[in-house]
């Protein structure tokens, strides 16, 4: 299958500071891109939709301002954590599609990044 | 509106077949997804279903009636590692965005 990779995998931050996460399709050029988080025991939740060349569909109750998304190239998505809060450590995982025929297609995740804001 | 429901938990035996079953209603239809997820890792995609019935991978398989808003994944010659959270999900929406459902825990016993 596709190799979307993330980093870092671990980040661990103090709580006002911004964190900057990296999400990469790897052999595949992804125009769109979908940003998760997930608690512990918990589903995942979406929390926007990434657009190559355009601005970043959000989630209702998802903060624009809080959860910055550049989707800079075909190949990179970047969500960053501004002024980050305790709150707001999870774990962040991203996801690319990939269109294996017209109307089918295969959704990849990377192996996502554990945020911890102390 | 959009609901994807499946069971909580469930426990199985080492070497039997378990059944998961996931009920979805979303606006549209773009098919079903099933993703298998350890926990602390990202979740690993299992199937698609777009049409109606079976299909089998190997030891997992996934069926689907679109008509009934019902799909199950099919798990036979059970492992100790096949312990993990089974994901339900469908897209919806702008951009057919995957919604997932609460996940069930599945454990493995000898």
């Amino acid at each position: 299958g596709a190799v979307v990779s993330q980093h870092p995998s671990r980040v661990i931050c103090k709580s006002g500071t911004s964190v900057k996460i990296e999400c990469r399709s790897l052999d595949f050029q992804a125009t769109t891109m979908f940003w998760y988080r997930q608690f512990p025991k918990k589903s995942l939740m979406l929390m926007a939709t990434s657009n190559e060349g355009s601005k970043a569909t959000y989630e209702q109750g998802v903060e624009k301002d809080k959860f910055l998304i550049n989707h800079a190239s075909l190949t990179l998505s970047t969500l960053t954590v501004t002024s980050a809060h305790p709150e707001d450590s999870s774990f962040y995982i991203c996801s690319a599609r990939v269109w294996a025929s017209g109307t089918s297609y295969e959704q990849y995740f990377g192996p996502g990044t554990r945020l911890t804001v102390t | 509106g959009q609901n994807i429901d499946q069971p909580t938990e469930m426990t199985a035996t080492e070497g039997a077949i378990v059944q998961i079953n996931c009920t979805y209603q979303t606006s549209g239809f773009n098919g079903l997804f099933w993703y298998q997820q350890h926990a602390g890792e990202a979740p690993t995609f299992l199937s698609y279903n777009v049409l109606d019935g079976l299909e089998e991978k190997g030891r997992f398989s996934s069926f689907l009636s679109r008509s009934k808003g019902y799909s199950y994944l099919l798990l036979k010659e059970l492992q100790m590692k096949d312990s993990a959270s089974y994901l339900c999900a469908a897209p919806s929406g702008g951009y057919n965005k995957l919604i997932f459902g609460a996940g069930t825990r599945l454990a493995v016993h000898p």
